[in-house]
């Protein structure tokens, strides 16, 4: 069981925008605005798109974007794209003796 | 890519294998680093971190006691040497930058394949 929970798949149809959830605990998401998002295509390694909660890597499309409230982090695609059909996994930092948590992933499906 | 991982393989339960990953195009030296792996169909699993010095190393609950992290600035090179090996521990092992920015994973390498089966 992973230690932030994401909904295990979720779809959207081109043009659309999606809502992805990561929730964890004050120790986690809800103490630190270190929470990170990757996107990972199947074979491939995962990429970086979100750092600190809501800001982009340079290089990565605006169409992506993160927030938070409480111990919940959000990532937003908008104007969904073929191209964006992939999982989905969120980290953040914890004052655990684990030091980083991930989610067990939203494979997203482009219909 | 800046980042090259070696050293996977078969192995029986309760082998040993030592993970590499050679860095290239930054100063490695001053990137503490990490390894995530994640088991066939599953999710990324934070393996285990070390700060640029090797001052401050971390561990998964899941592999204390039997996974050591190492680097070499030298060389620019993180190493992992994985003892008592478990079939759970059956993963692509990715070696993965410390971006420097909020705990977050910059920069990963594309993984080689371990397999724990007798």
């Amino acid at each position: 069981q992973s230690a932030l929970t994401q909904p295990a798949s979720m779809s959207g149809s081109p043009g659309q925008s999606i809502t992805i959830s990561c929730t964890g605990t004050s120790s986690d998401v809800g103490g630190y605005n270190y929470v990170s998002w990757y996107q990972q295509h199947p074979g491939k390694a995962p990429k970086f798109m979100i750092f600190e909660v809501s800001n982009r890597p340079s290089g990565v499309s605006n169409r992506f974007s993160g927030s938070k409230s409480g111990n919940t982090a959000s990532l937003t695609i908008s104007g969904l794209q073929a191209e964006d059909e992939a999982d989905y996994y969120c980290s953040s930092y914890t004052n655990t003796n684990t030091l980083r948590v991930f989610g067990g992933g939203t494979k997203l499906t482009v219909l | 890519v800046p980042l090259v991982e070696s050293g996977g393989g078969l192995i029986q339960p309760g082998g040993s294998l030592r993970l590499s990953c050679s860095a290239s195009g930054f100063t490695f030296s001053n990137y503490d680093m990490n390894w995530v792996r994640q088991a066939p169909g599953k999710g990324l699993d934070w393996v285990s971190y070390i700060d640029s010095s090797s001052g401050n190393i971390y561990y998964a609950d899941s592999v204390k006691g039997r996974f050591t992290i190492s680097r070499d600035n030298a060389k620019n090179s993180l190493y992992l040497q994985m003892n008592s090996l478990r079939a759970e521990d059956t993963a692509v092992y990715y070696c993965a930058r410390d971006g420097g920015s909020g705990w977050s994973l910059d920069y990963w390498g594309q993984g080689t394949l371990v397999s724990v089966s007798s």
